[in-house]
């Protein structure tokens, strides 16, 4: 059974400080999501990892994957009020056929 | 273009009550995924569908709960004789081949 574990899954933290949420998996798998989600909305994708040393970027956020590890990282640089949210990672396994498989998900605090 | 919509976005109904939740893709995508949000369990994925099949119906959490997809478009969850138990956000995603799931917005239902 694949098992996805974030954390922390709570982080409060002030604006231009950098932070990292983690996120491992206990099986391999084909490719590794990051997921944005604003209270009352639903998930918005912000990346799509689909090898061992993938790294993207947009904006503030850096995501990374390490296959060999089963690790998966968001790095935030220099927080900004807006990127309060809750952040999940999903993994997916099979080809997708069994959907995707979260984490509890990170939620996220970003004080003035 | 537009995203994946999904009707009603909010139900209230009695316990014992027959619900449809319609979930209506992006044009094209072929893979279409059904998901659970509640607060004790977090996301769960239910029920994926590769045009109108649905290879494995396991992830339905127990058997008054259907799926269909007809025309390789729209898509239906039936849930059956509801229980309090069922209330949660049901979300739909789609794609196409090698690409994010995008989510709809969900149906908040509630099960009194």
């Amino acid at each position: 059974e694949l098992k996805v574990e974030q954390n922390p899954l709570f982080l409060s933290m002030q604006e231009g400080k950098n932070y990292t949420i983690y996120c491992n998996y206990s099986t391999t798998s084909d490719r590794l999501y990051w997921y944005r989600q604003d209270p009352g909305k639903s998930l918005e994708s912000l990346f799509v990892l689909l090898s061992n040393g993938a790294v993207k970027q947009e904006g503030r956020l850096m995501a990374s994957l390490d296959t060999k590890a089963r690790l998966s990282t968001l790095h935030i640089t220099a927080a900004v009020h807006d990127l309060s949210a809750t952040y999940f990672c999903a993994v997916e396994g099979r080809g997708g056929a069994d959907g995707l498989t979260f984490g509890k998900g990170t939620h996220l605090i970003i004080q003035p | 273009g537009a995203g994946v919509s999904q009707s009603p976005s909010n139900k209230v109904t009695e316990k014992g009550k027959d619900v449809e939740l319609r979930c209506d893709p992006i044009s094209g995508h072929t893979a279409l995924y059904w998901y659970r949000q509640s607060l004790g369990q977090g996301l769960e994925f239910l029920i994926y569908f590769q045009g109108n099949s649905a290879p494995d119906k396991s992830g339905l959490p127990s058997d008054r709960f259907s799926a269909e997809r007809t025309g390789g478009s729209v898509s239906t969850l039936t849930i059956q004789r509801t229980q309090q138990e069922d209330s949660a956000v049901y979300l739909c995603a789609s794609r196409t081949y090698q690409e994010t799931q995008y989510f709809g917005p969900g149906t908040r239902l509630l099960v009194l």
